[in-house]
């Protein structure tokens, strides 16, 4: 199947600081690409959509201002959570394809101190 | 609004035994349903997925599932459990008409005892 890798695959931080992670596709060009956050025990909570050369589509309740995405190549979308504060700690995964075929990146674990 | 509810946290089977790890769905319209694994330190890997026609369907590593309309389910199956089927399973809809986001439901961890 396609693959799709994160970088890093988890990182620490200092409370006011930016992080920036990436999602890469491997072998296929991803049109579209979605990231999400999950928390321990809970489901995967869609954030934004995003379409290569445009602007993301972020879900209800997600500040865009803070969770920056951005999706310049068909094999690149990253996200850059801003001024990143300890409720921000989580676990974000991406992933590119289409709705009905999603091929999953393994995960940044992102801990805010 | 669409919806995916996995009752149980937990499914623990011995090796060998069949087992099942529940999904019930709500969605306005026909559904689309997908099943996705997830081991330690992975990404989410695509199981099956039900679109339309048969019921019973398909998919990787010997894992079906079964679409059932009156009880808005679609619960995975597999005759026989490998310990490496441990894993957290995730089930999730879409409506099929339309740009819908797919909901994912809280997941099942899995486990397979020797």
């Amino acid at each position: 199947g396609a693959v799709v890798s994160q970088h890093p695959s988890w990182v620490i931080c200092k409370s006011g600081t930016s992080v920036k992670i990436e999602c890469r596709s491997l072998d296929f060009q991803a049109t579209t690409m979605f990231w999400y956050r999950q928390f321990p025990k809970q489901s995967l909570m869609l954030m934004a959509t995003s379409n290569e050369g445009s602007k993301a589509t972020y879900e209800q309740g997600v500040e865009k201002d803070k969770f920056l995405i951005n999706h310049a190549s068909l094999t690149l979308s990253t996200l850059t959570v801003t001024s990143a504060h300890p409720e921000d700690s989580s676990f974000y995964i991406c992933s590119g394809g289409s709705w009905d075929t999603q091929y999953f990146g393994p995960g940044t674990r992102l801990t805010v101190l | 609004a669409q919806s995916v509810a996995q009752p149980e946290d937990q499914v623990n089977v011995a090796e060998g035994n069949p087992l099942t790890v529940k999904c019930t769905y709500s969605v306005s319209g026909n559904p689309y349903l997908f099943w996705y694994v997830q081991y330690p330190n992975r990404g989410l890997q695509f199981l099956l997925k039900y679109i339309t026609g048969d019921n019973l369907v398909k998919g990787s590593y010997g894992f079906e599932a079964e679409f059932n309309k009156s009880q808005t389910s679609f619960h995975l199956k597999k005759p026989s459990a490998l310990v490496s089927d441990s894993a957290l399973y995730f089930c999730a809809v879409r409506f099929s008409g339309g740009y819908q986001k797919v909901t994912f439901g809280t997941g099942t961890k899995l486990q397979v005892i020797p």
